[in-house]
Order: C-alpha cells, then sequence, then structure tokens
C-alpha cells in the first residue's frame, strides 16, 4: 500500500539553528499539507501546497516557515532560526485531489526537538 | 470553518461495538463529515466519510442523521488496536477550497480487554 514517508524521524537542534523536515508524498498525490503537534495538544494545520505554490496557510506559518518542492517527488518544510517553541511533531499529508472529498494521507511525523 | 463537538473520552470492552458520537449543528451545505483517528505515537489515519448517505468501508461505518446535524462513527467489534483518538472533521466540498483538515481535540477511546 503507499505511504507518505518522512524523514528524520527525530531530529535535535539548537535554538536558532535551521531546520529542514523531509516527505515523499504518494507518487500520483497532488496536494501537499504540513501539520504540527506540540506534546499533549491537538493537531494544527500549518499550509497546503498545490501546483508549486502555497494554496493556504495558518497564522502559524510566518516568515521562519517556507515549503518547497525541489524535484517533484520530495516536500520539504524548512524552519529558518528555530524557537524552543517550535519543539513539535511535524506531519506531511497528502491528497490525491483537492476540495472535501477523499482522504488525506499523513506520514509517520518527524519529531523536533529545539534545545 | 464549521465545528464539531465530541465527547472527551469514551470506554469500550473489547470485541464488543463502539458508537462514537458527533454534533455539528452548523453544518453547511457543502460539507463532508470526515473521520480521523490517531493512534498513540503515529501519525493522523483516515477512517471514512460521508455527505449525506450512511456509509461502511472495512474499518467502520458512518451513520448521519437526516438533517446531517450530527453523526456517529460505528465500529463494529473494538479491538485493543482501536485504542486511539477520533476526529470528526468537517471539510468543505465546495470548489475553491484546498481540502485541509481542521482537527478538534476529539474523542479518547480507551478499550478494555
Amino acid at each position: 500500500e503507499p505511504e507518505v514517508t518522512q524523514t528524520p524521524s527525530h531530529q535535535v537542534t539548537q535554538m536558532g539553528q535551521e531546520v529542514i523536515l523531509r516527505c515523499v508524498p504518494i507518487s500520483n498525490h497532488l496536494y501537499f499539507y504540513w501539520y504540527r503537534q506540540i506534546l499533549g495538544q491537538k493537531v494544527e494545520f500549518l499550509v497546503s501546497f498545490y501546483n508549486n505554490e502555497i494554496s493556504e496557510k495558518s497564522e502559524i506559518f510566518d516568515d521562519q516557515f517556507s515549503v518547497e518542492r525541489p524535484d517533484g517527488s520530495n516536500f520539504t518544510l524548512k524552519i529558518r532560526s528555530t524557537k524552543l517553541e517550535d519543539s513539535a511533531m511535524y506531519f506531511c499529508a497528502s491528497q490525491r485531489q483537492g476540495r472535501g472529498t477523499g482522504e488525506l494521507f499523513f506520514g509517520e511525523g518527524s519529531r523536533l526537538t529545539v534545545l | 470553518d464549521a465545528k464539531t463537538t465530541q465527547p472527551n473520552s469514551m470506554e469500550s470492552n473489547e470485541e464488543e461495538p463502539v458508537h462514537l458520537p458527533c454534533n455539528h449543528s452548523t453544518i453547511s451545505g457543502t460539507d463532508y463529515i470526515h473521520w480521523y483517528r490517531q493512534l498513540p505515537s503515529q501519525g493522523p489515519e483516515y477512517v471514512i466519510h460521508g455527505l449525506t448517505s450512511n456509509v461502511n468501508n472495512r474499518m467502520a461505518s458512518l451513520a448521519i442523521a437526516e438533517d446531517r446535524k450530527s453523526s456517529t462513527l460505528i465500529l463494529h467489534r473494538a479491538t485493543l488496536r482501536d485504542a486511539a483518538v477520533y476526529y470528526c472533521i468537517l471539510r468543505d466540498g465546495g470548489s475553491g477550497n484546498t481540502g485541509k483538515l481542521i482537527f478538534g481535540q476529539g474523542t479518547t477511546l480507551q478499550v478494555k480487554p
């Protein structure tokens, strides 16, 4: 069964450092998303991406965050200068089509710990 | 985004049916009712979705009220592996929508052996 894969599974970084989280969505999917979940809290939407551009972003997704699909397979989330409060589980998701129909497939997540 | 209301937690015995309720009184005509679950230390996982009619798949059934203001996710025989947080989410099916999911707190289901 096709799946969304994410790397690394866990990354520890120092505050102020840049971090890149990588995702390989399912190959024929067109819509891509990043979510985060701070420990003990709910899953929060960060950004959606379609046709090589951001289609929607939340208030959390400020100038410190960026997304890219550099080579047609990987989908990356970059945090330019990490803060302590960026410590969370980051989930990538993809979907064949947008709108409210269909199924989002989530990866297993990348745990980011900022010291 | 239209809101949903779910109980914080529920308990079930293994191999018994579980009915997880969800209220969504402000649902609009283009909103689909989606259910996802999150097993411990894993990413969310799709369970089922529907618009107006009841739906069945290999994982669960979704019963939607006639006025669409509430729905119930039915797990026919709960197993220990079904212990998870279950999220009831409304997604706008209209054109121009990005298809994002907005998660609430969900219902934490405990399954007792």
